[in-house]
């Protein structure tokens, strides 16, 4: 069974970073490519970025491009998020997924965890 | 950026009824499109990949079509338990776009 765990989120002031991980089970983690993507309270869906399953190839959305990394450690099967110079606009569930085809689409998702940017 | 519209950005309808969401991609995405369902306080779950292509242990009742730029969701008889609000994606290109929603409610 794939699971998807998330943690690392929590209140940051404006500025501040924060580091979330995503623990992954039940697939071959390295085969993988893994995305994240956030939803801020009450709104839709927004892909944030993606890592290929070597960790040699990353995409960003431009919201975040410079300010986020992300990042996986395929030996301890555990995605990572970068964040610094953060925004209130990034306050949002940030959800892990795994990312397959056909195209890059998400098809196991984690539980997700709350980021909270306020003074 | 290919920027995804969905509509009706909600819809009431009752157990039993028939239920169908569209979504247009701005430029040709082919068949790269999946829809996804979430509901209250939970995680987006995978619905429908390729346009038309069920994920494993999702109910029959729910099919997609579509290709090029137009696509759809059909729920062909609404249950209680699809009450959730839906979520089209196109999976052609980077950067990976999403529509804006349908709230799906039930009379």
């Amino acid at each position: 069974e794939v699971r998807l765990v998330e943690s690392g989120g929590g209140l940051v002031q404006p500025g501040g970073s924060l580091r979330l991980s995503c623990a992954a089970s039940g697939f071959p983690f390295r085969n993988y490519a893994m995305a994240w993507v956030r939803q801020a309270p009450g709104k839709g869906l927004e892909w944030v970025s993606t890592i290929r399953g070597s960790g040699d190839i990353t995409y960003y959305a431009d919201s975040v491009k410079g300010r986020f990394t992300i990042s996986r450690d395929n030996s301890k099967n555990t995605l990572y998020l970068q964040m610094n110079g953060l925004r209130a606009g990034d306050t949002a569930i940030y959800y892990c997924a795994t990312e397959s085809g056909p195209g890059d689409l998400f098809d196991y998702w984690g539980q997700g965890t709350l980021v909270t940017v306020s003074s | 950026d290919i920027q995804m519209t969905q509509s009706p950005s909600s819809v009431s309808a009752s157990v039993g009824d028939r239920v169908t969401i569209t979504c247009r991609a701005s430029q040709a995405i082919s068949s790269y499109l999946a829809w996804y369902q979430q509901k209250p306080g939970k995680a987006p779950k995978l619905l429908i990949f390729a346009a038309s292509i069920l994920q494993s242990g999702v109910p029959s009742r729910f099919s997609g079509s579509g290709s090029g730029t137009d696509f759809t969701l059909t729920i062909s008889s609404l249950h209680l338990e699809d009450l959730a609000t839906y979520y089209c994606q196109q999976a052609d290109s980077f950067p990976l776009t999403f529509g804006g929603g349908t709230k799906v409610e039930i009379k």
